[in-house]
């Protein structure tokens, strides 16, 4: 069985770092894309950025470019979305989804998503 | 960068209902063009890829249709688990936007 299995919610202050994962299991994670979506409290879905494990690819939303940064470990199935320095404005569900490259297939498989309140 | 833009926003409907979401981008993306359901509290689901490819496992009530620019989700005989937000996607090789989104509300 294809899962995403994504860390649990963090409560964090402005100006603090922060580091999400999503592990994947049931498929060879290193042949799909990993994409990032933000979801802000009532909001709709942002798509940040992808990443492909093999080779560590990544393209960015504009919207995001140099405000996350994307990154991998294939060796432990696991994709990470970090901030280096958090805002009050980053508050939001955060999910991460597979995607085969080049693929018909979009996002077939989701996470169960990572909440992220900053606050001071 | 292409735009996508879902219409209406909110649509009131009852169980047995039939009903037809829109999305429009704003340049042609061919069919590469998703619908995802997401209830309140979980995930977005992928109903339809493709345009109008349904996704496995997914109720053959839920159809897609058009191209270029212009694409439309139908829902037939909406049932109580159906009353979610419909996000389309337009989605290649270089992104993946979403629409605003379609909340199908209990009439």
């Amino acid at each position: 069985e294809v899962q995403l299995v994504q860390s649990g919610a963090e409560m964090k202050k402005p100006g603090e770092s922060l580091k999400i994962s999503c592990k994947g299991s049931g498929y060879n994670f290193a042949s799909y894309w990993i994409g990032w979506v933000r979801q802000m409290p009532g909001r709709g879905l942002e798509w940040m950025g992808v990443i492909y494990p093999s080779d560590s690819h990544t393209t960015y939303s504009p919207s995001f470019e140099g405000q996350v940064t994307i990154s991998v470990d294939k060796s432990i199935n696991t994709a990470y979305l970090e901030w280096s320095s958090l805002k009050a404005s980053d508050t939001a569900m955060y999910y991460c989804a597979r995607r085969v490259p080049y693929g018909a297939i979009p996002f077939d498989h989701w996470g169960q998503g990572t909440l992220i309140t900053v606050s001071s | 960068d292409v735009q996508m833009t879902q219409s209406p926003s909110t649509l009131s409907a009852s169980v047995g209902d039939r009903v037809t979401i829109n999305c429009r981008a704003s340049h042609s993306i061919g069919s590469w063009l998703a619908w995802y359901q997401q209830r309140p509290g979980e995930a977005p689901k992928l109903l339809i890829y493709q345009s109008s490819t349904l996704q496995s496992g997914v109720s053959s009530r839920f159809s897609g249709s058009g191209s270029g620019t212009e694409f439309t989700l139908t829902i037939t005989s909406l049932q109580p688990d159906d009353f979610a937000t419909y996000y389309c996607q337009q989605y290649n090789s270089y992104s993946n936007i979403f629409g605003q989104g379609t909340k199908v509300e209990i009439k």
